[in-house]
């Protein structure tokens, strides 16, 4: 069965100082990932995607970058956090293009910004 | 672009009454439509998907229709539940999946 971890479960960080999310999937081999953003109360915003070890593309920026440095592993980062980066990060995870294309997500991480 | 608009909420609803959660999306594509579902502190679940169009899905007593010619895929339940508390995302997945597009969600708060 798979199985997607993410990491921290929670953060709270100061303005200006960096930040590093990670996800590691376990079970699929080659899956697509993506990072999501969420605002408290807020939509579903995807950031990022990737369909292979080393390549991602940007959907939305907001100051974020990601990396993808081992097929099962995902991270996202910042050298500089803002306030408005607060919010839930979700890293999910597809079949690869053109079979089954549900997205699967992992149980998020909290992060506040002060 | 393609996007979905949902109802907005909060809905609240008394136990045994019935939900619909209207749904509309606008795309060039031949999109796969999904529902989410998402508990407080939680990632999304897969409620059901429907991948062609004037087909049906469901789950758990939800269930939606995906309608191509009216571009809507709206949620129903006949008699919601206490524990179907939570909030609602329609979504859509492009022919590439690599670009996923989810409404602004519908909080839904049943009321024993």
């Amino acid at each position: 069965a798979q199985t997607i971890h993410q990491w921290p479960v929670a953060e709270i960080k100061a303005v200006g100082s960096p930040l590093s999310l990670g996800c590691t999937i376990k079970g699929k081999s080659s899956p697509n990932l993506y990072w999501y953003w969420q605002a408290t109360g807020g939509t579903l915003q995807q950031l990022f995607y990737s369909i292979t070890v080393g390549q991602v593309e940007s959907v939305v920026q907001l100051n974020l970058s990601a990396s993808r440095p081992k097929d099962d592993q995902f991270i996202l980062s910042t050298e500089k956090l803002l306030l408005s980066h607060s919010g839930f990060y979700l890293c999910a995870w597809s079949l690869p293009w053109g079979d089954a294309e549900t997205l699967y997500f992992g149980s998020g991480t909290r992060l506040t910004v002060l | 672009g393609d996007s979905v608009t949902q109802t907005e909420g909060p809905v609240t609803l008394s136990e045994g009454t019935s939900l619909t959660v209207n749904c509309s999306y606008e795309t060039k594509q031949y999109p796969t439509l999904f529902w989410y579902v998402q508990y407080p502190g939680e990632g999304p679940q897969l409620l059901f998907k429907v991948p062609k169009a004037n087909e049906k899905g469901s789950n758990r007593g939800f269930e939606a229709t995906y309608n191509k010619e009216a571009t809507s895929f709206h949620l129903q339940k006949a008699s919601v539940q206490e524990s179907d508390s939570a909030v609602y995302y329609c979504a859509l997945g492009d022919t590439g999946y690599q670009n996923f597009y989810f409404g602004k969600g519908t909080s839904l708060t049943v009321i024993p």
